[in-house]
């Protein structure tokens, strides 16, 4: 499995933008990168992902490096909902018995807290 | 916008007991992944299914576990003969269906919490 390093924790002051850093530097050319976050209590919600270029959606934008060996989640203004744990995951097409599919690997990921 | 549904949310069987966990997936996948995550550990891939088959069951511990995802009806994963170290929270996935690609997206329920005593 390619293997992500990201950061133990991070804090961030509410309102202000937020950049949790991820290297992969095993990175192959077919691995997305997919971003999770888990609130205390409940399951792992999906951010984002991205193969290439920088993506956005309502939730945050990912920055991905041109070389791909590092991406940065972006969080525009942190509120404090957004204190999770965050996954940055590399998707694996994998060969399971004659069968492909892209699988989910989680680290231990980033916790973020988020002060008022 | 119906997600992926997972019931019981919290089971409590005594050591011994068998534990049936649910998982209905979103509407129109058609593929499901569980999941374990131990207290203070991280998140464990368990087995991934499609309809009536098991294509990776890797993550499953050799014995006492089982799944089954049929035709009609929700994903189960079976425990047999609990044991205190099974008391964790188990969490199911689904994704729509296109194999050989790492780009969709898998969605997860909320999980359903397992403590034995």
């Amino acid at each position: 499995d390619a293997k992500t390093t990201q950061p133990n924790s991070m804090e961030s002051n509410e309102e202000e933008p937020v950049h949790l850093p991820c290297n992969h530097s095993t990175i192959s050319g077919t691995d997305y990168i997919h971003w999770y976050r888990q609130l205390p209590s409940q399951g792992p919600e999906y951010v984002i992902h991205g193969l290439t270029s920088n993506v956005n959606n309502r939730m945050a934008s990912l920055a991905i490096a041109e070389d791909r060996k590092s991406s940065t989640l972006i969080l525009h203004r942190a509120t404090l909902r957004d204190a999770a744990v965050y996954y940055c995951i590399l998707r694996d097409v994998i060969d399971a018995g004659g069968t492909s599919y892209g699988k989910l690997t989680f680290g231990q990921g980033t916790i973020l807290t988020v002060h008022p | 916008n119906a997600g992926v549904m997972q019931n019981p949310r919290h089971l409590v069987r005594r050591r011994g007991q068998e534990a049936r966990l649910r998982c209905s997936p979103m509407k129109g996948h058609s593929h499901v992944y569980w999941y374990r995550q131990l207290p203070e550990e991280g998140l464990k891939f368990m087995v991934y299914l499609q309809k009536e088959n098991i294509i990776d069951e890797s993550g499953m511990p050799k014995e006492r576990f089982s799944a089954e995802f049929p035709k009609e009806g929700p994903s189960i994963l079976r425990i047999q003969q609990v044991v205190r170290g099974d008391s964790a929270a188990y969490f199911c996935a689904s994704s729509p269906l296109r194999t050989g690609y790492g780009g969709n997206t898998i969605y997860f329920g909320e999980g359903s919490w397992l403590t034995v005593v």
